[in-house]
């Protein structure tokens, strides 16, 4: 079955430090990957997303990530975090499903700055 | 500005009550979902909807219903038969295919049932 594993729950970094969130999936074929960001309270919004080609994706906020088909993975990283980054950043899959397509939240990772 | 309003951002009702959540979107977005978010769970899909008049059940609908009579409007309903109503909702839309389309998110209703 498809699936989504985000492996930390929650991670405290200081400010100025470098960042790495985890992601694997499980899928036969190369999905659709995403990763969005939620501030408490809020909605989630896109950070990037990896369909094809270049498989170091740069986004907004200066978060970049990278799909590695044989480790199923699609890691999210920053070089250098800020404050404002503290939020819950949740990897997502999209995949055809029969005759629909399906899209798969992780249970998101949690993360903290420290000043 | 576009985007998609929730309401209410706080809803508290008591048990044996139905409750409904709006979503409105003026993206002029085909698909809208609606998700459920429990703390270290995820998104859950309960409903989406790729045209109007038409929806589909998501991965965890009992309880739970939706109409789509106009393409900005999704509302969604909490009914009595759902067991653990209490949780985080949010609505988001998509211009077209989930796989490949970006869903743009409400800012969610936060339901708490006494």
């Amino acid at each position: 079955a498809q699936s989504v594993t985000q492996p930390d729950i929650h991670i405290t970094v200081s400010e100025g430090a470098s960042l790495e969130l985890r992601c694997n999936y499980s899928y036969g074929a190369t999905p659709y990957l995403f990763w969005y960001v939620q501030s408490p309270g809020q909605g989630l919004q896109l950070l990037l997303k990896y369909f094809s080609g270049d498989t170091l994706v740069q986004g907004i906020k200066g978060f970049e990530a990278e799909f590695k088909r044989s480790q199923s993975s699609f890691n999210l990283r920053k070089p250098s975090v800020h404050w404002s980054d503290a939020a819950e950043y949740f990897c997502a899959v999209g995949f055809l499903y029969s005759s629909a397509s399906k899209i798969i939240f992780g249970s998101g990772t949690r993360l903290s700055i420290r000043p | 500005d576009g985007g998609i309003t929730q309401s209410p951002k706080y809803l508290f009702r008591k048990e044996g009550q139905n409750v409904t959540l709006s979503c409105e979107q003026n993206l002029n977005h085909d698909a809208m979902y609606w998700y459920r978010q429990d703390p270290g769970q995820g998104l859950r899909l309960i409903y989406y909807s790729q045209i109007v008049n038409d929806f589909q059940k998501g991965d965890i609908a009992e309880g739970y219903s939706v109409s789509r009579e106009k393409k900005e409007s999704f509302p969604l309903t909490v009914t009595s038969a759902q067991k653990n109503p209490t949780a985080f909702y949010l609505c988001a839309s998509s211009p077209g295919d989930t796989v490949t389309g970006e869903l743009f998110f409400g800012e969610g209703s936060r339901l708490t049932v006494l």
